[in-house]
């Protein structure tokens, strides 16, 4: 059964600085993996999508990386803002679409 | 952009009720989801959609039927509410491609509670 881990559970760092969010998963059979955004209370805006033949992608000060051979993929959030505090969720896609989420990472960017 | 919409933000129900909660995509995707989210368990998946009037079972899907009439919505009935069933519940739609399956655009939420 597919498992989603994400390390660490919670990080706080002082704005402008860059930083790594884990996220590793026990089963290589993914279609793509998925990084979310959730501020508290709402929905999930999606950030990047990696297909499984990628190795990364990157939007604007976000990297995400793929590596599918060892279960493995990071959030790289370069130059972080306040803004940038939220809980930060990846999840892998299965068969049939769905999606395997993790418990997340709850981030906060001190001013 | 794509847009999922959801019938409700806040819905308070009484135990025993039937509850509907709606769900609109404007993208003519074809995968449709539900997803409950609870603290501590993270998001489960309930049922999804390929197609019209086709179901499947996600991981939790007890206490809970879906209809799919229309290709832009997914209906999601909590057939007699329990108190169990008070959670945030999220849309979310897909399209499929020549990779497989594409990004899954997620709904605001629904935040159910049952007294």
């Amino acid at each position: 059964k597919q498992e989603v881990t994400q390390i660490p559970a919670a990080l706080s760092v002082p704005e402008g600085e860059n930083l790594v969010l884990n996220c590793s998963f026990t089963d290589s059979a993914i279609y793509n993996l998925q990084w979310f955004r959730q501020d508290p209370g709402k929905g999930l805006t999606s950030l990047l999508l990696i297909q499984s033949s990628q190795r990364e992608q990157t939007s604007g000060r976000l990297n995400a990386s793929l590596d599918k051979s060892s279960g493995r993929s990071t959030l790289y959030i370069a130059a972080s803002q306040p803004g940038d505090s939220a809980t930060y969720l990846c999840a892998v896609c299965a068969q049939g679409g769905k999606l395997i989420f993790g418990q997340g990472t709850e981030l906060s960017v001190k001013p | 952009d794509v847009k999922v919409t959801q019938s409700s933000r806040y819905l308070v129900k009484r135990t025993g009720e039937k509850v509907f909660l709606e769900c609109v995509q404007d993208m003519d995707h074809e995968n449709m989801f539900w997803y409950r989210q609870d603290p501590g368990l993270g998001l489960r998946l309930i049922y999804f959609s390929y197609d019209v009037k086709m179901k499947e079972k996600g991981d939790i899907p007890e206490g809970y039927s879906v209809s799919r009439e229309k290709k832009e919505r997914f209906s999601l009935i909590l057939e007699s509410a329990s108190t169990n069933q008070t959670s945030m519940y999220l849309c979310a739609s897909s399209s499929t491609g020549g990779a497989g399956y594409n990004e899954q655009f997620f709904g605001p939420g629904t935040r159910l509670t049952v007294l």
